[in-house]
């Protein structure tokens, strides 16, 4: 049983253009998400996170939105570049700093020119 | 600084042997972790642990084993290997109180078993 989704294996967008990524978890309890970006041949690497007492974090040019009674959360990418093309991962956990964290299965992103 | 490393980069191993993964980080980290990441189903959680002398299960623990006889090392240990073990290995840490919750990720072991 998948805890946390993302349903779209791959994206594609023009450069510049915004790129949204989505995902979805099933567990109410979750109360922190994260966002990682992994490149080929190289781990995944912390891109942003959001507790649930938000519903909006902004980084530069990446946003993370929280919606708790959807039990969905999205990475907005604006503009998008081509070095953002890569395979981003969402994860969930219950509490702050803690051991555990539920992956998603990731989206593959590619910007192109 | 190295930050987390795993060795080796990638392998071939016959079905039936063993092979322990290693993984060491310069971080002074309590916690470390084990993941496997499999196509269309992400990274999930093998083994982890809190903090040097104690372990736990993950996710899908069956089939390998770890220990932490210290800080800085964490090996995974596949006693008797099977092809359901090909899979591309992440070893993680994270220390006690990170402002994100986030860990840190070595760049992978690929297994492929025979």
């Amino acid at each position: 049983d998948q805890q946390v989704k993302q349903n779209s294996p791959s994206l594609s967008v023009q450069e510049g253009r915004i790129s949204i990524l989505n995902c979805d978890y099933t567990n109410s309890m979750f109360d922190y998400f994260l966002w990682y970006k992994k490149y080929p041949a190289e781990g995944p690497t912390f891109l942003i996170s959001i507790s649930s007492i938000k519903d909006k974090n902004e980084d530069g040019r990446f946003t993370v939105f929280l919606n708790k009674s959807a039990k969905h959360l999205s990475l907005h990418i604006v503009p998008s570049q081509p070095g953002d093309s890569a395979v981003y991962f969402c994860a969930a956990s219950r509490g702050w700093n803690t051991d555990k964290l539920i992956f998603g299965t990731g989206t593959r992103l590619q910007v192109f020119p | 600084t190295a930050g987390i490393t795993q060795a080796p980069t990638s392998q071939i191993l016959a079905a039936g042997r063993s092979m322990t993964l290693r993984c060491t980080q310069d971080m002074r980290h309590n916690a470390m972790y084990w993941y496997r990441q499999d196509l269309g189903l992400g990274l999930r959680l093998i083994h982890y642990s809190n903090t040097a002398g104690t372990t736990g299960k993950g996710e899908v623990p069956d089939g390998y084993s770890v220990s932490r006889a210290n800080t800085d090392d964490f090996p995974l240990t596949l006693a008797s290997a099977v092809p359901s073990q090909t899979s591309v290995y992440f070893c993680a840490s994270s220390p006690n109180l990170s402002p994100n919750n986030e860990q840190f990720f070595g760049p992978g072991t690929r297994l492929t078993v025979l």
